[in-house]
């Protein structure tokens, strides 16, 4: 039984560039969520998808973009990549329903940007 | 927003030795879960715990929803628990919606 996993594990890109980051939920999950942890902080929800559309979004410019496909997989996008932006990226996935679904992390995609 | 501090911020034990992390949050939740973020930065969901008392081998939590805490108990400590020890609320019916609280460094030592 896959967990969740994530693509690429290491990024590293330029200030003004774009990047693209996967992820395919555990198997039977069907809601995508994404993070970001900056260094030596707790995660902070960028936003989460389910049935391909965004649900809830937190405190986070439009810069920040995702998709979710029929699949369940999703992605996360970020346009005008910010030296801030340099962070852990993680996605999880959850069961659908209201408050009583644990959530599963993948490993993580380390970006970094010069 | 919500708060969410935990206690103490950083731990040091040797091997053996018994610990609890505390949890305090400033208003009402759904939903409470504890993770552990081995150093390798891998997130591992421990508990899911809203309300009461579970266990699972050496771990243990107990969340009070009407104190706003919730407690890890970590006995005979390993070097493997070593990480960072997360609780994460969610408050407005978005089960994947968390806000983290700021963590506990846990080093345990041979």
């Amino acid at each position: 039984d896959a967990g969740v996993t994530q693509s690429p594990t290491h990024l590293i890109k330029t200030r003004g560039q774009q990047v693209t980051l996967r992820c395919s939920p555990k198997s039977g999950h069907d809601t995508v969520s994404w993070y970001q942890q900056a260094l030596g902080q707790g995660p902070q929800f960028i936003f989460q998808y389910y049935e391909e559309e965004e649900r809830q979004r937190g405190n986070f410019p439009d810069r920040f973009s995702g998709h979710q496909f029929p699949n369940y997989s999703s992605e996360l996008n970020v346009n005008a990549l910010l030296l801030g932006d340099s962070a852990l990226y993680l996605c999880a996935s959850s069961l659908p329903g209201v408050g009583n679904s644990p959530l599963h992390f993948g490993n993580g995609t380390r970006l970094t940007v010069t | 927003g919500i708060q969410v501090e935990q206690s103490p911020p950083d731990l040091i034990l040797q091997e053996g030795a018994n610990s609890t992390l505390r949890c305090n949050f400033s208003d009402s939740v759904n939903n409470l879960q504890w993770f552990h973020q081995n150093p390798w930065g891998q997130l591992i969901n421990l508990f899911y715990i809203p309300s009461g008392t579970k266990q699972n081998g050496r771990l243990s939590a107990t969340t009070v929803a009407t104190e706003r805490y919730s407690l890890l108990y970590i006995s005979s400590s390993q070097t493997t628990d070593s990480g960072v020890y997360f609780c994460a609320v969610e408050t407005d019916g978005t089960a994947s919606k968390l806000t983290f609280g700021t963590g506990t460094r846990l080093q345990v030592t041979l």
